[in-house]
Order: structure tokens, then sequence, then C-alpha cells
């Protein structure tokens, strides 16, 4: 099992650009979560896959928007990116189905730079 | 106020020390408690969780939930240069959400 993975590993952009930055399970989880972090400000959360079709935003979801393609896969996309979103973003997924076990597990993380 | 607090660190200690990180949290709503560890320029890992106040061993890591002070606290004994990494406290609302919450690290150094 190759557990929670990300693509690209690192990027740099340009202010207004766009991309879409890609996650994918293969522990069969129903839930998927993008965080984002900063220096001093520790994991904030993006938005969120309770289960396959649904999504939800989290604490700081302006600027970016989601796709649960389908149960392994839930993508993260840049529609104009700024310079404040440079980060470090991280893709998890849990069980989700509850109870003290329901744990997450990250991915390894993509290193975004806007400029 | 910040629902989770959580000293920044670094920490700094010699090899073999008894090492205690410590988050504190104001939602006496919380009812899941996790610690992550991160190596540097890796993702989170899970080292150990718990739902009840009271302590939970795993091997040379101690967790420990207090929930009527709303304090946890990772204990790492022999510690070892390998532990060095930040390490996350992590919280989940109750059931029914799937939210979680992060304390923002504390880094953790190990002389050998």
């Amino acid at each position: 099992n190759a557990g929670v993975t990300q693509t690209p590993k690192f990027q740099v952009l340009k202010t207004g650009q766009s991309m879409t930055l890609q996650c994918a399970q293969d522990m069969n989880h129903n839930s998927m979560y993008w965080y984002r972090q900063d220096p001093g400000m520790g994991l904030r959360l993006i938005y969120y896959s309770a289960s396959e079709g649904t999504t939800d935003k989290g604490e700081v979801p302006n600027g970016y928007n989601v796709s649960r393609l389908n149960k392994r896969e839930f993508s993260l996309r840049l529609e104009s990116a700024a310079p404040s979103q440079t980060s470090v973003y991280f893709c998890a997924s849990t069980p989700g189905r509850g109870g003290a076990s329901d744990t997450q597990y990250f991915g390894p993380g993509t290193r975004l730079t806007v400029l | 106020q910040k629902e989770v607090e959580q000293d920044p660190g670094p920490l700094s200690v010699p090899e073999g020390a008894i090492v205690s990180l410590n988050c504190t949290y104001s939602n006496s709503a919380f009812q899941y408690f996790m610690w992550y560890r991160q190596y540097s320029r890796k993702g989170p890992e899970l080292l150990m969780y718990t739902y009840s106040s009271g302590n939970k061993e795993d091997g040379r890591f101690t967790a420990q939930v207090d929930k009527s002070s709303k304090y946890i606290s990772l204990f790492i004994r022999d510690s070892q240069p390998s532990d060095s990494a930040t390490y996350l406290c992590a919280m989940r609302r109750p059931s029914g959400t799937y939210k979680y919450i992060f304390g923002t690290g504390t880094r953790l150094k190990v002389l050998a």
C-alpha cells in the first residue's frame, strides 16, 4: 500500500496562474482532507470530503476549490494563485467510520511557491 | 484565543532524557486526542491517539489526557536523536463532524 500520495512534490507559480494539486489514497478510506501548513500557524483545514460525492469548507477555503473525483481521489484547485497561497499543502484521509480509531493519515505534501 | 495552544519550542534535550510535550485546549467538547510526529519536509505521522482521560503507553511513548484541566501531554522516555522532529497535538470535535484541530507543533531536538 502506498497510503496517501500527492503530486506534484514542488511547484512554483506566478501570481494569477492556476493549478491543481492531486491526492490519492489506496486505503479504502471514506473521508479526505486538504490542509495548508504555514510557520507559526500549524495545520489549517481548507476543505474536506466526508464521503464520496460530498465536500465541505474548512477554516480557510477562500481561493480554493475541490473535487472528490471518486473514493480514492481528492483534488485541490487554485484558480488564480496569490502570494498568500505560498505554503505546504497536505492531503489526509481517514476511514470515516467514527470512533476513537478514526485518525488521519497524511501524504508527503506539496511545497507551493507563488511569486 | 486559539482553541488549541502548544508551545512552539524549540526544545533541546540530551540523549536519554525524558521529554514532556504539552497542549492545552479550550473546547470541552473535544473527545479524541492525537499526537503526530513530523520530520523535516515530511508529512505528519500518527504516533498515538486517546479517547478518555488517563494514560496510554506505547513503547517509549506515553500519552496523557486530563479533560478536567483541558490538558494533554506526550512523554518520551529514553529520548533518542531519531526522536528529533516537530510534534503536533490534534483534537477531534464530537462525533458527527469530521474536523480536526491541530496545535502549531513543538520542535524537539535530542542531542547525541
